[in-house]
């Protein structure tokens, strides 16, 4: 499996402000994606995250409040702009590394907006 | 119809206890299937793939019903270490899509 740095760990910001969360994978990885994970609820997919073109959303997430990159196939961001407390979240990038093979996931941003 | 139904539990249940947690999907055309753990305020972590012919990693057995559309965990000799939210995650036919469970709450108790 890959190994996966997230970072922030955690962050805690000012509404309004904006924060880019950066994931990086220590080998090629197929695809990249992007999750939110709100306290006691599941997993919800923000986006995939696509090598060299625009991320792929998901419904109810937008490219202007969660914008994505992905330059190559080891790295990607997310940035929450314009946050507020309803963005206050945990923030996960999970990585596949091939065909029909599991998602494996970053440690997480935990983001505080006060 | 969601495409993965899981009962989010909470399952109490004494040390040493056999438990098995369920999880049905719509499409009958997914790929692949797999059973994560998470624990408080941690991510994800893979805990086993499940495989057509079922498949065991010590205490815990993963089974695969395709023809009902369902794929269980059991864990034998439950130790306290094993609380935790168990996630079931089937990918899509096209491999593309991964859809999770509500996941389902264990504790198991002294």
């Amino acid at each position: 499996s890959a190994v996966i740095s997230q970072k922030p760990s955690r962050d805690i910001c000012q509404r309004g402000t904006s924060l880019t969360i950066q994931c990086q994978v220590d080998s090629q990885v197929t695809m990249m994606f992007w999750y939110r994970q709100q306290p006691g609820q599941s997993l919800t997919l923000i986006a995939t995250a696509n090598q060299g073109s625009e991320a792929t959303y998901e419904s109810g997430f937008v490219i202007d409040k969660f914008p994505i990159s992905r330059p190559n196939l080891t790295f990607s961001t997310l940035t929450v702009s314009n946050m507020s407390p309803e963005d206050s979240s945990i923030y996960l990038c999970s990585v596949v590394v091939g065909g029909n093979q599991p998602q494996h996931f970053g440690d997480g941003t935990r983001l505080s907006i006060l | 119809r969601k495409e993965v139904e899981q009962d989010p539990g909470p399952f109490n249940v004494p040390e040493g206890a056999t438990v098995a947690f369920n999880c049905t999907y719509s499409n009958s055309a997914s790929q692949s299937f797999f059973w994560y753990r998470q624990d408080c305020r941690k991510e994800p972590k893979l805990l086993m793939s499940v495989y057509s012919s079922g498949n065991e990693d010590g205490r815990f057995t993963a089974q695969l019903n395709r023809a009902s559309q369902y794929i269980s965990l059991l864990i034998r000799d439950s130790k306290l270490s094993d609380s935790a939210t168990y996630l079931c995650v089937v990918n899509s036919n096209t491999g593309n899509q991964f859809y999770f469970g509500t996941g389902t709450s264990l504790t198991v108790i002294p």
